[in-house]
C-alpha cells in the first residue's frame, strides 16, 4: 500500500515551458487535492476533485489545469510556467471524513 | 471571510508541555483538524475534533470550543523529534462544498535540549 505517490520529486523549468505533475493514490479515496506551499504562506488549494470526473477550482487556480483521469490519478498541468509558480506542490487524497493523506511533494523551480 | 490564526513560532525545551492555539472565523464548520509537517516533508494528520472537548492520542491532545471559536493542540513530554510545523485546519460548512479544508499558516515549534 503506497498511499499517495507523486512524480517527479524535483523539477526545474524555464519560463514558458509546460509540464504535468502526476499524482496517484491506492486507497480508493474519492476526493483528491492539489496544494502549493510557499514559505510563510501555509497550504493553498489549487484545484480539487470530489470524485472521478469532477474538478473544482480552489484558492489559487490561475495558471494551472487539472485532470482526474480515473479514481486513482489526479494530474496538475502548468501550460506556461512562470517564476511565481516556483513552489512545493503537494497532492492529497481524503477519506470519507476528515483525514487528508499527502504525497511527498514536488519541488518545482521556474527560472 | 474564513480565516484561522495561530502563532508563527513557539519554542520549548525537551520534556516540557506546549500548547499551540488556533482561533478561527468561519460561518460554520464541521470540525478542527491538526497536521504536523517536518522540514522537507509532507503534512501528516494528527487529530480531529468534531465536538467540543478534549481528544487525547498518546502525548498529543487537541481541544475545541465552538462557543469561543478556539482550539488548541497540546504536546506533552516534548521530544526533539517534535520540532516541526503544526497546522490547524477546518472543514468549512459555509463554503457550499464541504470537501475543502481551510488552513492556518502554521506554527513552527522548536524543541531545545
Amino acid at each position: 500500500n503506497a498511499g499517495v505517490t507523486q512524480t517527479p520529486k524535483f523539477q526545474v523549468l524555464k519560463t514558458g515551458q509546460s509540464m504535468t505533475l502526476q499524482c496517484a493514490q491506492d486507497m480508493n479515496h474519492n476526493s483528491m487535492y492539489w496544494y502549493r506551499q510557499d514559505p510563510g504562506m501555509g497550504l493553498r488549494l489549487i484545484y480539487y476533485s470530489a470524485s472521478e470526473g469532477t474538478t473544482d477550482k480552489g484558492e489559487v487556480p490561475n495558471g494551472y489545469n487539472v485532470s482526474r483521469l480515473n479514481k486513482r490519478e489526479f494530474s496538475l498541468r502548468l501550460e506556461s510556467a512562470a517564476p511565481s509558480q516556483t513552489s512545493v506542490y503537494f497532492c492529497a487524497s481524503r477519506t470519507g471524513e476528515n483525514e487528508q493523506y499527502f504525497g511527498p511533494g514536488t519541488r518545482l523551480t521556474v527560472t | 471571510g474564513q480565516s484561522l490564526e495561530q502563532p508563527s513560532e513557539v519554542t520549548a525545551v525537551e520534556g516540557a508541555i506546549v500548547q499551540i492555539n488556533c482561533t478561527y472565523q468561519t460561518s460554520g464548520f464541521y470540525g478542527l483538524s491538526w497536521y504536523q509537517q517536518h522540514d522537507g516533508g509532507a503534512p501528516t494528520f494528527l487529530s480531529y475534533n468534531a465536538l467540543d472537548g478534549l481528544e487525547e492520542t498518546g502525548r498529543f491532545s487537541s481541544f475545541l470550543s465552538r462557543s469561543d471559536s478556539y482550539g488548541y493542540l497540546l504536546l506533552q513530554e516534548l521530544q526533539m523529534k517534535d520540532s516541526a510545523s503544526y497546522f490547524c485546519a477546518v472543514r468549512d460548512r459555509g463554503a457550499g462544498n464541504n470537501r475543502k479544508l481551510i488552513w492556518g499558516l502554521g506554527t513552527s515549534l522548536a524543541v531545545n535540549p
